[in-house]
């Protein structure tokens, strides 16, 4: 069966130090990954998402980057945190073109201090 | 632009009540999904249900596509639904799940 991982649970940085947060699928291949972010209290904002190796759709402009180094690995990074980036990070994945449940991982608990 | 809008924003109910929870999208989608997410910030897949009616236990779901939206319906509620629903829908053409602006429940004892 299918599995998501995502690490780490929680996460405390301060501001300007880098970001790196990780997600691997098992189970499956070529499934199209996506990161998302939900703010305290509100929705889920898609930040990236990738439906093959190094290929990235941003969503919204700001100071994330993400990467798809390999089939079933998504990463989200940045150079120097701000206080804004500070959040609750899905990762997420589903397969192929059509229609298909989308399935998240638990999530990294982000503060920026 | 693309659009989805969920309804009550807010809703407490006393346990043992009935609601109807209501996600309206904009345009032909390939998929939609409610979710559930609880206290500790998981996301728990209730529904897949780009079209039609499904039944699971207490919960059900019912998505009109032709008329863009779609119900979900909590019978006999218990304190443990609380939390924030959200529905998800994936645009015919696209990769990206958009997810609507959820409805947050509050089941009283």
């Amino acid at each position: 069966s299918q599995t998501i991982h995502q690490w780490p649970a929680t996460l405390v940085q301060p501001v300007g130090s880098p970001l790196s947060l990780e997600c691997t699928v098992e189970g499956t291949s070529n499934p199209n990954l996506y990161w998302y972010r939900q703010a305290a209290g509100r929705g889920l904002q898609l930040l990236f998402y990738s439906v093959g190796i190094g290929q990235i759709s941003s969503e919204v402009p700001q100071n994330l980057s993400a990467s798809r180094p390999q089939d079933r690995q998504f990463i989200l990074s940045s150079k120097k945190l701000l206080l804004s980036d500070s959040g609750f990070y899905l990762c997420a994945w589903s397969v192929g073109r059509g229609g298909s449940p989308l399935h998240f991982g638990n999530g990294t608990r982000l503060t920026v201090t | 632009g693309i659009q989805v809008e969920q309804s009550p924003p807010d809703l407490i109910l006393q346990e043992g009540a009935n609601s109807t929870l209501r996600c309206n999208f904009s345009d032909s989608v390939n998929n939609l999904q409610w979710f559930h997410q609880n206290p500790w910030g998981q996301l728990i897949n209730l529904f897949y249900i780009p079209s039609g009616t499904k039944q699971n236990g207490r919960l059900s779901a019912t998505t009109v596509a032709t008329e863009r939206y779609s119900l979900l319906y909590i019978s006999s509620s218990q304190t443990t639904d609380s939390g924030v629903y959200f529905c998800a829908v994936r645009y015919s053409g696209t990769y990206k799940y958009i997810f609507g602006t959820g409805t947050r429940l509050k089941v009283l004892a």
